[in-house]
């Protein structure tokens, strides 16, 4: 059974940094992308990061490019994202989500962690 | 402003259909067979229901089903149950700019 655990979460300080990880289990993880998706207070699902097999190719999408990091350690089955310069529009659940056998779909979904930017 | 445009809500009654629109553009939907839906029941995680517009992962009900026009993609529901009342998004890829793109979630009251 594919499992998604995320971890990390919390209150944080506008301009602050947090570290959020995501332990897997269940599957071959170095065989699939991984990705961060978020979802504010009472909005829609947005993705945020993926990150490719390797560790080497990672993507942002434009309102954290620059502050945001994903990284993945396949020896761990460990998904990280680093968030720096944390904003008050960064609240939201974060969700650690299990890409498909292409790139173009996401079939697995973490319970998801509370990030608050606020002072 | 979400990239795809879905209705706010739709409903329907037991064992009746309902069809969810994603109206996106020939920079996404239009020009990608790669449209995927999600349903999120409150408070839960999403679920993936539909990719690559039509193909649905092993353990989703038949009740669910997807297809694509033009720019636009819609995800059905045949057969409603009580259970189906959830939130459903559509993504589709958006090309190298902005890879993934979602719509704002559709309401479904059953």
């Amino acid at each position: 059974e594919v499992q998604l655990l995320e971890s990390g979460g919390g209150l944080v300080h506008p301009g602050g940094s947090l570290r959020v990880s995501c332990a897997a289990s269940g599957f071959t993880f170095g065989d699939y992308s991984m990705s961060w998706f978020r979802q504010a207070p009472g909005k829609g699902l947005e993705w945020v990061s993926l990150i490719d097999t390797t560790g080497y190719n990672d993507y942002y999408s434009d309102s954290v490019k620059g502050r945001f990091t994903i990284s993945r350690d396949n020896s761990k089955n460990i998904l990280y994202v680093q968030m720096n310069s944390l904003r008050a529009e960064d609240t939201a659940v974060y969700y650690c989500v299990k890409g498909g056998s292409s790139w173009y779909y996401f079939d697995y979904w973490g319970q998801g962690t509370l990030v608050t930017v606020s002072s | 402003q979400s990239a795809l445009t879905q209705p706010a809500s739709v409903s329907g009654s037991p064992g009746q259909s309902i069809t969810i629109s994603c109206t996106g553009t020939s920079s996404d939907v239009g020009s990608y067979n790669l449209v995927s839906w999600y349903q999120q029941h409150p408070g839960k995680a999403p679920k993936l229901l539909i990719f690559e517009v039509t193909k649905r992962p092993s353990g989703v009900s038949h009740r669910f089903s997807g297809s694509k026009s033009g720019n636009a993609a819609s995800l059905t529901i045949s057969g409603l149950q009580a259970e189906d009342e959830a939130n459903y998004y559509c993504c589709s890829h958006g090309g190298k700019t902005t890879p993934w793109v979602f719509g704002g979630g559709t309401k479904l009251t059953v």
